[in-house]
């Protein structure tokens, strides 16, 4: 069975500093990687996937994840941080490829200091 | 705007209780996913339907059930409620499950309150 582990429940960076989100994965098979968003009072947001192919994953709002297979991680990176970045990130793992079965890791919450 | 309508938006029963959450897929999904976020457990997979049948099981309790109707809407029906059955129950949709190019999408869930 797959499963994430988050590190670090809560997060603090200053606005313009560098994001840094862990994600470190255990997986039988090759895993689908995602990270997803959720702000306050919504559902979740996909910001970007793995699937194959490209290591380094862009997704939205300038947010970036690199795929390691030695180190079994999948950490998201933003340069700069903006206030619109508060919020709860979540990564997850599929077996599947798709959107099936998706199992989150416990959920980082990020807060950007002004 | 996701595209996915979940009702009602908040919950308040007592326990014993039976409730039934709804949820409309976007336009042109076939798949239906249902996913529990509570304090104690985090998130978790619960079912999925594609095309009205069931395509996957989760953590989905037997006092829980789900069904998806010819309109491609879906129902989760939780029943003799618990305390601990308090939490966000979130929707997701796609078109077709397996592929890869596919993104879910959520909608801003249902937050169910057993008093």
């Amino acid at each position: 069975a797959q499963s994430v582990t988050q590190l670090g429940s809560h997060v603090s960076v200053s606005e313009g500093a560098l994001v840094l989100l862990r994600c470190n994965y255990s997986s039988s098979v090759p895993p689908y990687l995602f990270w997803y968003v959720q702000y306050p009072n919504q559902g979740l947001q996909l910001l970007l996937k793995y699937t194959t192919g490209a290591t380094l994953v862009k997704g939205i709002n300038g947010f970036e994840a690199e795929f390691k297979k030695s180190e079994t991680s999948f950490h998201l990176t933003k340069p700069s941080a903006h206030m619109s970045d508060a919020a709860e990130y979540f990564c997850a793992v599929s077996d599947k490829g798709g959107n099936e079965k998706l199992t989150f890791g416990t959920g980082t919450r990020l807060t950007i200091i002004p | 705007d996701s595209g996915v309508t979940q009702t009602p938006k908040h919950l308040i029963t007592a326990t014993g209780q039976r409730v039934t959450l709804r949820c409309s897929p976007r336009s042109g999904d076939l798949s239906v996913y249902w996913y529990q976020q509570s304090l104690d457990q985090g998130l978790q997979f619960l079912i999925q339907y594609y095309n009205g049948e069931e395509r996957a099981k989760g953590n989905i309790l037997e006092r829980f059930s789900a069904q998806q109707f010819p309109d491609l809407h879906s129902e989760l029906n939780l029943s003799s409620l618990e305390l601990g059955d308090s939490a966000l129950y979130f929707c997701a949709s796609s078109a077709h499950p397996a592929s890869t190019n596919e993104k879910l999408f959520f909608g801003s869930g249902t937050q169910l309150s057993v008093l």
